[in-house]
């Protein structure tokens, strides 16, 4: 099992640019996440998807930020245009079950640092 | 709603220290009960987990007890390595929630050779 798949690892852009974030879940995984994580506020949830559908996006900060989940194997999370307060790192999980419920824990991706100059 | 409050960190102790990183919850319902572990330059990863109340988990020496009167999943370990160093998130999943897991802030514990 190779395990949530994120990339770019690092991305480094100028403010105003696109960014496109991607994510691969493990394979039979039916939620996935993504998640910011920044020294000021912690872990945050950006959106949830449940069988690729979009359950819960309360989380995203504004409609700079979109996110896709075309398939079962594959999510983009979009960042048009980019700010510098949009430096942080980001991460992709997925889990087998409803959520993170006993049986299926998330499995987190190793994130892409993104920074915006 | 949902929280998980952890003891601020950073937590620094001496090998071979006892560990002890306090969390506390408030859920709706009867949540599952996580520990995740993040090092540097990774994702976060399972450390352990515990579905009702009185249950242990354990996992590479540390341990963690459901206290479902104290709402507590206090995470424990008796003696400490340098490679523990690492962030520690405890977490809760509620069924009243839709399952969405709800973290910590995260306590960062360093290990002093």
């Amino acid at each position: 099992d190779a395990g949530v798949i994120q990339s770019p690892r690092h991305e480094v852009t100028e403010m105003g640019q696109e960014v496109t974030l991607r994510c691969k879940p493990i394979s039979g995984h039916n939620s996935l996440f993504w998640y910011r994580q920044t020294m000021m506020r912690g872990l945050e949830l950006l959106i949830y998807f449940n069988n690729n559908v979009p359950i819960d996006d309360s989380g995203m900060p504004e409609d700079r930020f979109s996110a896709k989940m075309p398939n079962a194997s594959f999510s983009t999370l979009k960042i048009q245009p980019s700010e510098p307060r949009d430096s942080a790192v980001y991460f992709c999980a997925s889990s087998g079950g409803q959520g993170g419920t006993m049986t299926s824990p998330l499995h987190f991706g190793n994130g892409t640092r993104l920074t915006v100059t | 709603g949902n929280s998980v409050t952890q003891m601020e960190g950073p937590v620094t102790l001496s090998e071979e220290a006892f560990l002890t990183i306090n969390c506390t919850y408030t859920a709706t319902g009867y949540p599952s009960l996580f520990w995740y572990v993040q090092y540097p330059g990774e994702g976060l990863q399972l450390l352990l987990k515990a579905t009702k109340a009185d249950d242990k988990g354990s996992n590479k020496g540390f341990e963690a007890t459901y206290r479902k009167e104290t709402t507590s999943f206090h995470l424990e370990k008796g003696s400490v390595q340098v490679s523990d160093s690492a962030v520690y998130f405890c977490a809760l999943s509620d069924p009243g929630g839709s399952y969405i897991p709800t973290f910590g802030r995260g306590t960062s514990l360093i290990v002093h050779p």
